[in-house]
């Protein structure tokens, strides 16, 4: 299909981890892509991982990346109630410029 | 560094008025994208442009929807003769010339309400 998926919905308790996972859809894909929005605010970039890569960590954040599968990731250690938001992943597909977006998973953390 | 600038931030119009977007792009960015939101889900594309150019409109509806980046001054998305179906969350980014790999830069994104 031509949709980025992603799940709607996910609930964690404070410490734990959050996986947040992500299908996308072009082999061709170049770079991908999560994003964090707040409620009533914009998108803030988190993150990205080129499509050689299969794994890249960035402090409390670890993305795999599963090419064969079409199969991207984002680990959060520890979550904090800070956490709380929509995540967004985006693909960038072959050599066009624009990103392709996901639903978004709406992340709560529990206390 | 201001960072990518849209306004108003919050915009209501009622049904055939128009309603104009801006997006100043963060200082040194040549690129703008506008992208829709609609509620609860993902960000739609909208719209490419670089300056005085529209490289890509492919995600533009047909009629009533226009952007244009002038040479001076922030990139307008207009739409006119607005319905209900245009409430959304409207966002701009911004990127270098060269390289848009690391992500764009996002606007707080204007939301427009049709009543």
């Amino acid at each position: 299909g031509e949709d980025v998926e992603q799940s709607l919905f996910l609930s964690v308790r404070e410490g734990d981890s959050s996986v947040i996972n992500c299908t996308y859809t072009d082999s061709s894909s170049t770079y991908l892509y999560w994003y964090k929005q707040e409620p009533g605010a914009g998108l803030q970039l988190l993150t990205y991982i080129f499509s050689n890569m299969d794994m890249k960590q960035d402090q409390r954040l670890t993305v795999l990346l599963n090419k064969k599968d079409k199969h991207l990731s984002l680990r959060i250690a520890d979550t904090q109630t800070g956490d709380s938001a929509i995540y967004f992943c985006a693909e960038r597909r072959g050599s066009a410029r624009q990103l392709t977006f996901g639903s978004g998973t709406q992340l709560t953390v529990l206390p | 560094n201001a960072g990518v600038m849209q306004n108003p931030r919050h915009l209501v119009r009622r049904r055939g008025q128009e309603a104009r977007l801006r997006c100043s792009p963060m200082k040194g960015h040549s690129h703008v994208y506008w992208y829709r939101q609609l509620p609860e889900e993902g960000l739609k594309f909208m719209v490419y442009l670089q300056k005085e150019n529209i490289i890509d409109e492919s995600g533009m509806p047909k009629e009533r929807f226009s952007a244009e980046f002038p040479k001076e001054g922030p990139s307008i998305l207009r739409i006119q003769q607005v319905v209900r179906g245009d409430s959304a969350a409207y966002f701009c980014a911004s990127s270098p010339g060269q390289n848009p790999d690391y992500g764009y830069t996002f606007g707080s994104g204007t939301r427009l309400t049709v009543v």
